[in-house]
């Protein structure tokens, strides 16, 4: 059964740093692409991020280019994405998504971010 | 905005037929598969449909996808009162790299 488990979310301050990791177990995860999708409180669904099998191709949603960094050690079949520059707006459930088609087939249940003074 | 158009509500009654629209603008819809995924409350997404009109295993074949031109839809006959929730379209646009979302349509089964 594919497994993806979120965690790291907590609150932080405007202009703060955040480490979320996404621990995938139910398939091989270093032949699968991999996302992050949010959604902020009473909105729908934004991509954030694409890293391919190899960490070689790696794309961003314009709202969070030069601020979020994804990354994934497949030796621990893990995925992360780095938060920088945290603002309000960035408030959301943040999921790791696993590719299909470069979209997505499996979520995990998110974790959220909460940024606020 | 959302990118690709979808309605923002949606309503039937148990055992109609219902679609839900999503559409955009060539790079978008003809050019690239559409996903569908549905989210029911307080649960993570699901995938629906995928390749605009694959069902997964274990989607029943009351949920289907069609595409023509620019716009795709998701079909759901039989409606029953689980499938109460909100329903996406994705699809990746090759040219800018990213993944696009329609905005939601949140489906009341009356």
């Amino acid at each position: 059964e594919v497994q993806l488990v979120e965690s790291g979310g907590g609150l932080v301050q405007p202009g703060g740093s955040l480490r979320l990791s996404c621990a995938a177990s139910g398939f091989t995860f270093s032949s699968y692409s991999m996302n992050w999708v949010r959604q902020a409180p009473g909105k729908g669904l934004e991509w954030i991020s694409y890293i391919s099998s190899t960490s070689s191709a790696i794309y961003y949603a314009d709202s969070v280019k030069g601020r979020f960094t994804i990354s994934r050690d497949n030796a621990k079949n893990s995925l992360y994405l780095q938060m920088n520059s945290l603002r309000v707006e960035d408030t959301a459930v943040y999921y790791c998504a696993r590719a299909k088609d470069r979209l997505f087939d499996y979520w995990g249940q998110g974790t959220l971010v909460t940024v606020s003074s | 905005q959302s990118v690709l158009t979808q309605p923002p509500s949606a309503s039937g009654t148990p055992g109609q037929r219902v679609t839900i629209s999503c559409s955009g603008d060539t790079s978008y819809i003809v050019s690239n598969y559409v996903y569908w995924y549905q989210r029911l409350p307080r649960t993570a997404p699901k995938l629906l449909i995928y390749r605009d009109d694959q069902r997964p295993s274990g989607v029943p074949d009351r949920f289907s996808g069609s595409k023509s031109g620019t716009s795709a839809s998701l079909a759901i006959s039989g409606l029953r009162s689980e499938d109460e929730a909100e329903y996406y379209c994705a699809a990746w646009d090759g040219s800018l790299r990213v993944v696009v979302f329609g905005g939601g349509t949140k489906l009341t089964v009356l």
